[in-house]
This record gives C-alpha cells, sequence and structure tokens, in this order.
C-alpha cells in the first residue's frame, strides 16, 4: 500500500514551458485533489475531483488542467507555465474524515 | 465560503514547554471537521490530530491537545512537553461534512504558523 504517490519531486521549467505532475493512490479513494502551497497562504486548491470523469475547478485553477480516466490517476497539467506558478504542489486523496497527501512537488520557472 | 484564519505567522517554545497555537475559521454549517497539520522540513503534511464539530469533548492525541470552542468558532492547538521534533510548520484546516456535496473532500487551509523548539 503506497499511498499517495507523486513524480517528479523537482522540476525546474522555463517560462512558456509545458508538463504534468504526476499522482496517484491505490486506497481506492473517489475523492482527489491538487493544491498549491506559497510562503503566507498555506494550501489553495486548485482542482478536484469526485470520481473518474468528474472534475472541477477549486480557488485558483487558471493556468492548469485536470483529468480523471481512472480512479487511480489524477495527474495536473501546466499548458504553458509562467513564474507565478512557482510553488509546491501537493496531491491528496481523500475518505470522509481523513485526507491522505503525497510528498510534494516542489516547482521553479524561470 | 469557509475561511480559516491563523493570526500567529511565528511561534517560539523552549523544550519540555507548552505551547498554543491559535486557528479561528468562519463557516455556516453547523456540521463539520476540523484539522491540525503538520508540516516539518522533509514537506510532508502529517496529521497531528482531527476534531468533528459534532462532539463536544476535545480531542486529544498523546501530547497534543486541542480547544474547540464551536461558538466562538475557535481552535487552538496545545502542545505539551514539547520536543525538537515538534518543530515545524503547523496548518489548521476546516472540511465539510455533509459528503456528496460540492465541498466535500474540500480542505481550507489557514496561513500556518512556524513553530521553533528551544533546546
Amino acid at each position: 500500500n503506497a499511498g499517495v504517490t507523486q513524480t517528479p519531486k523537482f522540476q525546474v521549467l522555463k517560462t512558456g514551458q509545458s508538463m504534468t505532475l504526476q499522482c496517484a493512490q491505490d486506497m481506492n479513494h473517489e475523492y482527489m485533489s491538487w493544491y498549491r502551497q506559497d510562503p503566507g497562504m498555506g494550501l489553495r486548491l486548485i482542482h478536484y475531483s469526485v470520481g473518474a470523469g468528474i472534475t472541477d475547478q477549486g480557488e485558483v485553477p487558471n493556468g492548469y488542467n485536470v483529468s480523471r480516466s481512472t480512479t487511480e490517476d489524477f495527474p495536473l497539467r501546466l499548458l504553458s507555465a509562467a513564474p507565478s506558478q512557482t510553488s509546491v504542489y501537493f496531491c491528496a486523496s481523500s475518505r470522509l474524515n481523513e485526507q491522505f497527501f503525497g510528498p510534494g512537488t516542489r516547482l521553479t520557472v524561470l | 465560503a469557509q475561511t480559516v484564519t491563523q493570526s500567529q505567522p511565528e511561534m517560539s517554545v523552549q523544550e519540555a514547554e507548552t505551547v498554543t497555537l491559535s486557528c479561528t475559521y468562519d463557516t455556516s454549517e453547523s456540521d463539520y471537521y476540523l484539522f491540525w497539520y503538520k508540516q516539518p522540513p522533509s514537506r510532508q503534511m502529517i496529521l497531528v490530530i482531527r476534531q468533528e464539530a459534532y462532539k463536544q469533548q476535545n480531542a486529544t492525541e498523546n501530547r497534543f491537545s486541542v480547544n474547540f470552542q464551536k461558538a466562538a468558532k475557535s481552535f487552538s492547538l496545545k502542545i505539551s512537553d514539547s520536543q525538537l521534533g515538534d518543530a515545524a510548520m503547523y496548518f489548521c484546516a476546516y472540511r465539510s461534512a455533509y459528503a456528496g456535496g460540492t465541498s466535500y473532500g474540500k480542505l481550507t487551509f489557514g496561513q500556518g504558523t512556524i513553530l521553533t523548539v528551544h533546546p
């Protein structure tokens, strides 16, 4: 039981490049989500999914796309990276009263 | 929309002493969960303690306890007998208890409090 896994752990991009942050969970949770963490702002919800084929926007969705083709996987896509997207990104999956977080990805956009 | 506020950006405590981290929140819901998460330098988010709003009894987990004041919408974390390993960023978070709604599973976080433990 690996819990929630994220790849990569670190990434440096140039402005305008695209990339996908991978997230997978093996707990059969329906709910998955992506957060970004910035200094002084806590964690903010980017996108979430309540099951395969169903996604919705969170608090800060601009510049990010998601899809959920399987229960296990929930990738986050940056279509054209901007310096404002420099952050630490967390994927999480959830059951009713507990959220399980991945180890995070530190992304730097130059 | 729910909001969570942590008004202490930084706190410090001497080893073996007690420290209290503050958290207030705003919601119109009557049933919800509140959490404290610890984030050490490793970046991993670690659940410290959880409180169900319908429970009047304050949650405790070993050296960690909360003071949950529902009417005041306050949820403070007390760390007793502080240890060097308690040094971390601490986040307070809110989650609706209404399964199936659009806010199901969504955590709303406070800004975080950096706790330093002095030997």
